[in-house]
């Protein structure tokens, strides 16, 4: 049983088209979050989610828009897709906030390809 | 501005052998710390925290270790196995805005050799 669990995996696309990455948590949890790995390896903070509410935007493109249809679903869409957003991109889900103690869980990651 | 560091992008000891994985901090402002550990295609699984109201966490084989005043934290694994040759990742968060965003390093791959 996967708890966090995103799809595709591996997405090959080409320039100026739009996806869409899925995810879902079993955990019951209610913050959902993504992250983004990008080439120089860092994992940064995308968006996060509490209760199907915004609460953490990091000045990501407006290309970019999350939509959480209920607390266990976080999905990303992505708009105009570039190469420079080639990365991978990890949904993640804990209860609360994940401070002190709320321990953040992270899917596999997936895989985009902008060519 | 990457205000959490990993300098050493990768280590490797010898089975049974200490490793010492390092990671400092810029800002003051961070009271809690975490550690995680990634296989590869696979998503970074938690591994051990520590508060900034301590200076030292045990989990077993794992040992986080804080100094406030260097801004830097270290993870010991004692002994060393190779399951544990993976990417560690050093992260840290702000407790009072309680908004789950963590800050990650870029991680240090570490490789155990039999």
């Amino acid at each position: 049983d996967t708890a966090v669990s995103q799809t595709p995996k591996y997405l090959v696309t080409q320039m100026g088209n739009d996806k869409s990455i899925k995810c879902e948590q079993n955990l019951g949890h209610d913050t959902m979050y993504w992250y983004k790995q990008d080439s120089k390896k860092f994992l940064k903070i995308m968006f996060s989610y509490n209760n199907k509410e915004l609460i953490i935007n990091e000045t990501v493109p407006n290309r970019f828009s999350p939509k959480s249809p209920d607390k266990a679903h976080l999905n990303l869409h992505i708009n105009s897709l570039e190469l420079g957003d080639s990365a991978v991109y990890f949904c993640a889900s804990s209860q609360g906030g994940g401070y002190s103690g709320n321990t953040i869980y992270f899917g596999e990651g997936s895989w985009l390809t902008v060519v | 501005d990457q205000q959490v560091k990993q300098n050493s992008p990768s280590l490797s000891v010898q089975e049974g052998r200490i490793s010492i994985l390092n990671c400092d901090y810029t800002n003051s402002m961070f009271d809690y710390f975490l550690w995680y550990k990634k296989y590869p295609a696979e998503g970074p699984t938690f591994l051990i925290s520590i508060s900034s109201i301590k200076d030292k966490n045990e989990d077993g084989r794992f040992t986080v270790f804080l100094n406030k005043s260097a801004k830097h934290l270290s993870l010991h694994i004692v002994p060393s196995q190779p399951g544990d040759s993976a990417v560690y990742f050093c992260a840290a968060s702000k407790g009072s805005s309680n908004t789950g965003k963590l800050i990650f390093g870029q991680g240090t791959t570490l490789q155990v050799k039999p």
